[in-house]
């Protein structure tokens, strides 16, 4: 059975960092990986698609990656502001055609 | 283009009720899902429609049951409700379904059984 891992579970920076978003799961045979963030007491915005072909793609201040082969992604959030707090998920697709969701990293931008 | 349309957004159940939720797509889009998002579970498939088909399932007993309509839109019922089933229950959408295309997602019903 997939297996979706987010790490960290929650983190803290100063606006203006930089910052990386971990993600891992077990089964390499995805269609395609998404990320999304989710504000309190929401739904989800989708953020970034990478196709399994893909190895990364970009939406202004984000950029995901994609190692299939080794199962992990990464999302990229460049001078990140405040209104970035928010909880960050990735989920898989595989040949079953629903999504595996990670637990999440809760993001805080302190101002 | 209208969001993805989740009615109602918050209502509270008595034990062994049963309730129905709905969920009105992207116009265009023919494949919908649900999803259950709990503290302790987090975010878990219930099931996947298309075209008014059932196309895949999650892990989730038979009191979880959904449909869709011809015009896309779909339904989800829980009956004999328990206090675990207290969630928000999320709707997707996309047009093909999740391979190859984002998946948008509603507000989510907010569902409390007490």
């Amino acid at each position: 059975k997939q297996e979706v891992t987010q790490i960290p579970a929650a983190l803290s920076v100063p606006e203006g960092e930089n910052l990386v978003l971990n993600c891992s799961f077990t089964d390499s045979a995805i269609y395609n990986l998404q990320w999304f963030r989710q504000d309190p007491g929401k739904g989800l915005t989708s953020l970034l698609l990478i196709q399994s072909s893909q190895r990364e793609q970009t939406s202004g201040r984000l950029n995901a990656s994609l190692d299939k082969s080794s199962g992990r992604s990464t999302l990229y959030i460049a001078a990140s502001q405040p209104g970035d707090s928010a909880t960050y998920l990735c989920a898989v697709i595989t040949g079953a055609n629903n999504l595996f969701f990670g637990t999440g990293t809760r993001l805080t931008v302190i101002p | 283009k209208a969001g993805v349309t989740q009615t109602p957004r918050y209502l509270i159940k008595t034990r062994g009720q049963q309730v129905t939720l709905s969920c009105s797509p992207i116009s265009g889009h023919r494949s919908v899902s649900w999803y259950q998002q709990t503290p302790g579970q987090g975010l878990q498939f219930l099931f996947e429609y298309f075209s008014e088909t059932q196309r895949n399932k999650g892990n989730f007993p038979g009191r979880f049951s959904g449909r869709q309509f011809s015009n896309s839109r779909s339904e989800m019922n829980v009956s004999t409700l328990e206090l675990g089933d207290s969630a928000l229950y999320l709707c997707a959408s996309s047009s093909e379904g999740g391979r190859g295309n984002t998946i948008y997602f509603g507000e989510g019903s907010w569902l409390t059984v007490v």
